[in-house]
């Protein structure tokens, strides 16, 4: 198994433009997250899914858009990219979305906006 | 609302000391987990342990230790003989019924050779 992978590791925006991260997994997990990762801040949640067809927002959705067409994709798209949104993000995922369950990380994506 | 605090920001030990590092949680739920990750230099997010509100029992694996006391809202990890490969930022998460994930800030521990 290959768990949670996220494409690229490293992308350098300029202010305005849009991408999105990539993140798949191989484990069948039900729930997937996007988290993003700010100095002295821990993770923040953006974007949540509990299955395919469903999303839902995090803590810190604006600026960000996802969709699940299937279970093992969840990619994150950024509309117009701010350096406010210069960050680490990590793609997570688990079994199911109940609370008992621990979640699985890819490796991360570091974005700079410039 | 769930809340975890790491009030450690940063940690510096010599190798083979024993450490400690902090979290204290506060939810209104009874029912809810407890979870600690390790990031490592390399970045990824490893996880460590989780703890349902439960079960009090400490919990050892090998040179980790984890206690949990709900008197005092606290899931503190010790780190039994430091070594320098343990140096890595320690996340404590909360999850309840029905909430997503909280992660707290984070503690930065440096074990020095």
């Amino acid at each position: 198994n290959a768990g949670v992978t996220q494409t690229p590791k490293f992308q350098v925006l300029k202010t305005g433009q849009s991408m999105t991260l990539q993140c798949a997994q191989d484990m069948n997990h039900e729930y997937m997250s996007w988290y993003r990762q700010d100095p002295g801040m821990g993770l923040r949640l953006i974007h949540y899914s509990v299955g395919a067809g469903i999303t839902d927002q995090g803590e810190v959705p604006n600026g960000y858009n996802v969709s699940r067409s299937t279970t093992e994709d969840f990619p994150l798209r950024l509309l117009s990219a701010a350096p406010s949104q210069t960050s680490v993000y990590f793609c997570a995922s688990s079994f199911s979305g109940w609370a008992s369950y621990e979640q699985y990380f890819g490796p991360g994506t570091r974005l700079t906006v410039t | 609302a769930q809340k975890v605090t790491q009030a450690q920001t940063e940690i510096s030990v010599v190798e083979k000391e024993d450490v400690t590092l902090d979290c204290v949680y506060e939810t209104r739920d009874t029912t809810y987990y407890l979870f600690w990750y390790k990031q490592p230099p390399s970045g990824e997010l490893v996880f460590l342990i989780r703890r349902n509100s439960f079960d009090e029992q400490n919990e050892i694996s090998g040179r980790y230790s984890w206690n949990f006391q709900k008197s005092t809202s606290s899931f503190n990890f010790t780190i039994t003989a430091s070594q320098v490969v343990d140096s890595a930022v320690y996340f404590c998460a909360l999850s309840v019924v029905g909430q997503n994930f909280v992660f707290g800030p984070g503690t930065r521990l440096s074990v020095l050779p």
